[in-house]
């Protein structure tokens, strides 16, 4: 079975440029998580969607960060304008289904980590 | 909100040592994680565990729910086990997990 994956590995831009991450959860798991994860630090939940909807999204800057899970499948992750202190790895993760005790392992993608100069 | 704390912070043992990782949580959850992050930032899952004892090989974890806390055991370490241990119960309120800081695990050879 496939893992979750995500794309780019790497990214390096300047601040106020514009950034876009991707990621593929696990086939037939209807949640999706983007994490932000600072170093040294556990991750931080930024949004939780379930199929193409919204479950939270409450820790997302929603004044430069947008996300979407249009077909409720892959999501995209976006960033504009980046500032220094948004360089971090962001993780993306995916479960069965949320919402029922039992079935909610999270299995996350190898990451992406972004560097803002 | 549910308060995780794991300990130890830093451990640092030679290969073949043996060791125990807590995770003490505040309220009741309905299950909990444990994480192995590796040095190149990947998170791997190891266990899954509401309850009780699983054992994979040279890792095992036991999660006393009704008392709070979660213990991970390696055996017989190996240089490729080093990296931070992260646990993370899962919220029964909104299903999310509850990270840790993590107990960063050095294994000399």
């Amino acid at each position: 079975e496939a893992g979750v994956a995500q794309s780019p590995r790497y990214k390096i831009i300047e601040k106020r440029q514009s950034v876009a991450f991707w990621c593929n959860p696990i086939s037939g798991h209807a949640t999706l998580y983007w994490y932000q994860q600072i170093l040294g630090q556990g991750p931080k939940l930024l949004i939780q969607f379930q199929n193409n909807g919204v479950v939270d999204d409450s820790q997302l800057p929603k004044d430069r960060f947008s996300a979407e899970r249009l077909k409720g499948v892959d999501s995209t992750l976006k960033i504009q304008p980046a500032k220094l202190e948004d360089s971090a790895v962001y993780l993306c993760a995916s479960s069965p289904m949320s919402g029922l005790a039992g079935v909610n392992e999270q299995f996350f993608g190898p990451g992406t980590r972004l560097t803002v100069l | 909100g549910i308060q995780v704390e794991q300990s130890p912070p830093d451990l640092i043992l030679q290969e073949g040592a043996n060791s125990t990782l807590r995770c003490n949580f505040s309220d009741s959850v309905n299950n909990l994680q444990w994480f192995h992050q590796n040095p190149w930032g990947q998170l791997i899952n190891l266990f899954y565990i509401p309850s009780g004892t699983k054992q994979n090989g040279r890792l095992s974890a036991t999660t006393v729910a009704t008392e709070r806390y979660s213990l991970l055991y390696i055996s017989s370490s190996q240089t490729t086990d080093s990296g931070v241990y992260f646990c993370a119960p899962l919220s029964d309120s909104n299903y999310q997990l509850i990270w840790g800081a993590g107990t960063k695990l050095i294994i000399k050879p």
